[in-house]
C-alpha cells in the first residue's frame, strides 16, 4: 500500500540544525519530494530526490535517502526563524500522476 | 508571475449551495491536478488531468463533485450541494507532464472554502 509518515513536531533554535524524518511504504516509490507550506499558503516545493540517489545538497538543504529502510530525511543547517513552517514528505512513481503526502511536520523555530 | 494560480482565495458558503473554483495551471504545463488538504493532514489527491481529459479520479470525489479543463488550459473544480464536511483547502497543481523526469508538481496558493 501507499503511505507516508512523519513525525508531527519538531522544535529547534535558531541557529542549530533541524532534521525532518519521514518513511514511506512504497517501494516503487521513485521520486521523493519535500514540500514546505507557511501559514494560508500553498505547498512550495524545497527539493526532491531520485529512488537511484542517496543523497541530494542544495544550499542549506541535505537530503538523505535510505531506500532499504524507505527511510527520508531533510536536515536544514544553521535553522532561521523564517524556516517555520510545515514541511510535507511526499512520494510518486516514474511517469506517476498521484504524489502522496506525508500529515507534515510543524517545525518551530525558537529565536 | 508565472506560477499557478487560483481564484478565489477565499470562499464562504451556505450548505446546500454550489460553489466553483478556478485554477489557472503554469502556462507549458499538460498535467493539472486537485488536492483536498484539511487541516492538520497533508493533500489528499482528488483527480488529474493530461491535457483536457479527466484520466483519475479518486474515491473521495463524490457524486457531487466536478472537474473539467475543456480546452486544456485552465482548469474548474464545482461542488453541488455543499456539506459541512466539504470545509477545507482546495489546491490545484500543474506539471510538465512531459516524462519521467519531469512531472515534478507546482502547487497554486489554495483556495479554502468554508460551508457554514
Amino acid at each position: 500500500g501507499e503511505d507516508v509518515e512523519q513525525s508531527l513536531f519538531l522544535s529547534v533554535r535558531e541557529g542549530d540544525s533541524s532534521v525532518i524524518n519521514c518513511t514511506y511504504t512504497d517501494s516503487s516509490s521513485t521520486y521523493l519530494y519535500w514540500y514546505k507550506q507557511e501559514p494560508g499558503a500553498g505547498l512550495q516545493l524545497l527539493t526532491y530526490i531520485f529512488s537511484n540517489m542517496d543523497m541530494k545538497q542544495d544550499q542549506r538543504l541535505t537530503v538523505l535517502l535510505n531506500k532499504k529502510d524507505k527511510h527520508l530525511s531533510l536536515r536544514i543547517a544553521d535553522t532561521q526563524t523564517g524556516d517555520s513552517a510545515i514541511y510535507f514528505c511526499a512520494e510518486s512513481k516514474a511517469g506517476g500522476f498521484k504524489t502522496i503526502f506525508g500529515a507534515g511536520t510543524r517545525l518551530f523555530v525558537k529565536a | 508571475d508565472t506560477g499557478v494560480s487560483q481564484n478565489p482565495r477565499h470562499k464562504i458558503t451556505k450548505r446546500g449551495q454550489n460553489v466553483t473554483f478556478r485554477c489557472d495551471p503554469i502556462s507549458e504545463h499538460n498535467r493539472l491536478y486537485w488536492y483536498r488538504q484539511t487541516l492538520g493532514q497533508g493533500p489528499e489527491f482528488l483527480t488529474y488531468f493530461q491535457n483536457e481529459a479527466q484520466l483519475e479520479k479518486s474515491r473521495l470525489l463524490s457524486d457531487r463533485f466536478s472537474a473539467e479543463r475543456p480546452k486544456g488550459s485552465f482548469s474548474t473544480l464545482e461542488i453541488q450541494r455543499t456539506e459541512q464536511g466539504d470545509s477545507a483547502m482546495y489546491l490545484c497543481a500543474s506539471s510538465l507532464g512531459a516524462g519521467e523526469w519531469t512531472d515534478t508538481q507546482y502547487f497554486g496558493p489554495g483556495t479554502r472554502l468554508t460551508v457554514l
